[in-house]
């Protein structure tokens, strides 16, 4: 298996810009987290669907953050309008509930994409 | 309020020594806790669980201890390789599928 894809890699932009982020979970897996990673505030949980369902989004800073989950193979994290705040690595993972095992075992992270809005 | 703290400052150790990193938490009763290792510009890369019956885990050079008591978790890499130098994540899951991270302790392991 490939792993968790994103793309874009690196996105630079303007602000009040629309940005699209992308990701590809590990196929099977049924849990897609989104998280924001920043030098100020660390690692943050922004949002994360099971079954292609939003299961808990309290992560999400504020309306101009959305994200979907059309199928089990693809979800976007999109920004609108961008502001240079926003700037960070999102990362998307993946995960699967496996037998005998807690909830939330195990997250296969992507690469990232780093965003720099200006 | 509820935290997770690791030591905000680099460690840095000689090559052969044991590094120990801290994880300390409050306000929160994790079923498990976790830790991830981090390289710059990749994601977190899953290393070890450890479940609030277990008091240590270890795997290869590896071992984590976890005091429900203390609410601490201590991350032990022994006969150290500058190839563990990374940056190294405490996270705890709260409940379903959500996990907290730490900020990461930043390790370096001098040849």
């Amino acid at each position: 298996d490939a792993g968790v894809i994103q793309s874009p890699r690196h996105e630079v932009t303007e602000m009040g810009q629309e940005v699209t982020l992308r990701c590809k979970p590990i196929s099977g897996h049924d849990y897609l987290f989104w998280y924001r990673q920043t030098m100020m505030r660390g690692l943050e949980l922004l949002i994360y669907f099971n079954n292609n369902v939003p299961i808990d989004d309290s992560g999400m800073p504020e309306d101009r953050f959305s994200a979907k989950m059309p199928n089990a193979s693809f979800s976007t994290l999109k920004i609108q309008p961008s502001e240079p705040r926003d700037s960070a690595v999102y990362f998307c993972a993946s995960s699967t509930r496996t037998s005998g095992s807690p909830a939330g075992e195990t997250q296969y992270f992507g690469p990232g994409t780093r965003l720099l809005v200006l | 309020s509820q935290k997770i703290e690791q030591n905000s400052e680099a460690l840095n150790i000689q090559e052969g020594k044991t590094a120990t990193l801290t994880c300390n938490y409050t306000n929160y009763s994790p079923a498990y806790l976790q830790w991830y290792r981090q390289d710059p510009g990749r994601g977190p890369v899953f290393l070890l669980l450890i479940r609030e019956n277990e008091k240590e885990k270890r795997k290869e050079r590896l071992k984590v201890t976890f005091d429900t008591t203390l609410k601490q978790s201590l991350f032990h890499i022994t006969a150290s390789q500058p190839a563990d130098s990374a940056t190294y994540l405490c996270a705890i899951n709260t409940g379903g599928f959500k996990t907290i991270f730490g900020a990461g302790t930043r390790l370096f392991v001098k040849a």
